[in-house]
């Protein structure tokens, strides 16, 4: 019964170049959740997807960030023109959802943008 | 807005003794959760204790305790027989009741063990 599964683990970009992080939910869950994280901080909520819907994007920065988890496929986290400060670990996490506030977490990608 | 402190950014234990790591947090609701997260050295996030606000009794899983004190908005962790495997980064995080999986983190809290 695999985990939250997300790849690439480390992501090198140059600055300007897209990053695009992907996530796929454990097994029976359909609800996505993406949080950052900034060095020496604790993680921050970015978005919350269910299936072809975004919830709530209410931490997403308003330019360059999208989120979307398709009806099949994992969800994606796409970042274009990429700066230095979007150097991070981006952590995703699911849920079954309908009240259930289980939450497991992935292990994380470290963008690094050059 | 909610937001969560945790005030001792590192903290060290001897093997085998006890450590309390401090958390509060702030609020104006009345139901919410109340978790403790540790993130080992691989960045996994691992879930080591809830409490539901509306609970008085402290949350328990095995060497792991809280103290939640609702009225002063304080939630500590409390790790007794401290193992080398417990050293990690531990964040405190906060959820709304009705909110999903929203959660307020807070800074962290290194924890050092010393063989």
């Amino acid at each position: 019964n695999a985990g939250v599964m997300q790849n690439p683990r480390h992501l090198v970009r140059r600055r300007g170049q897209e990053a695009r992080l992907r996530c796929s939910p454990m097994k029976g869950h359909s609800h996505v959740y993406w949080y950052r994280q900034l060095p020496e901080e604790g993680l921050k909520f970015m978005v919350y997807l269910q299936k072809e819907n975004i919830i709530d994007e209410s931490g997403m920065p308003k330019e360059r960030f999208s989120a979307e988890f398709p009806k099949e496929g994992p969800s994606i986290l796409r970042i274009q023109q990429v700066v230095r400060g979007d150097s991070a670990a981006y952590f995703c996490a699911s849920s079954r959802g309908g009240g259930d506030e289980k939450l497991f977490f992935g292990s994380g990608t470290q963008l690094s943008v050059l | 807005a909610q937001t969560v402190t945790q005030s001792q950014p590192e903290m060290s234990v001897q093997e085998a003794e006890t450590v309390t790591l401090s958390c509060t947090y702030d609020t104006s609701e009345s139901d919410y959760y109340l978790f403790w997260y540790k993130q080992p050295p691989s960045r996994q996030m691992i879930l080591v204790i809830r409490q539901e606000a509306y609970k008085q009794q402290n949350a328990t899983e095995n060497r792991f305790s809280v103290n939640f004190q609702k009225a002063a908005k304080s939630f500590s962790l409390k790790i007794s027989d401290s193992q080398l495997g417990d050293a990690a980064m531990y964040f405190c995080a906060y959820r709304r009741w009705d909110n999903f999986n929203k959660f307020y983190f807070g800074s962290g809290t290194k924890l050092n063990v010393k063989p």
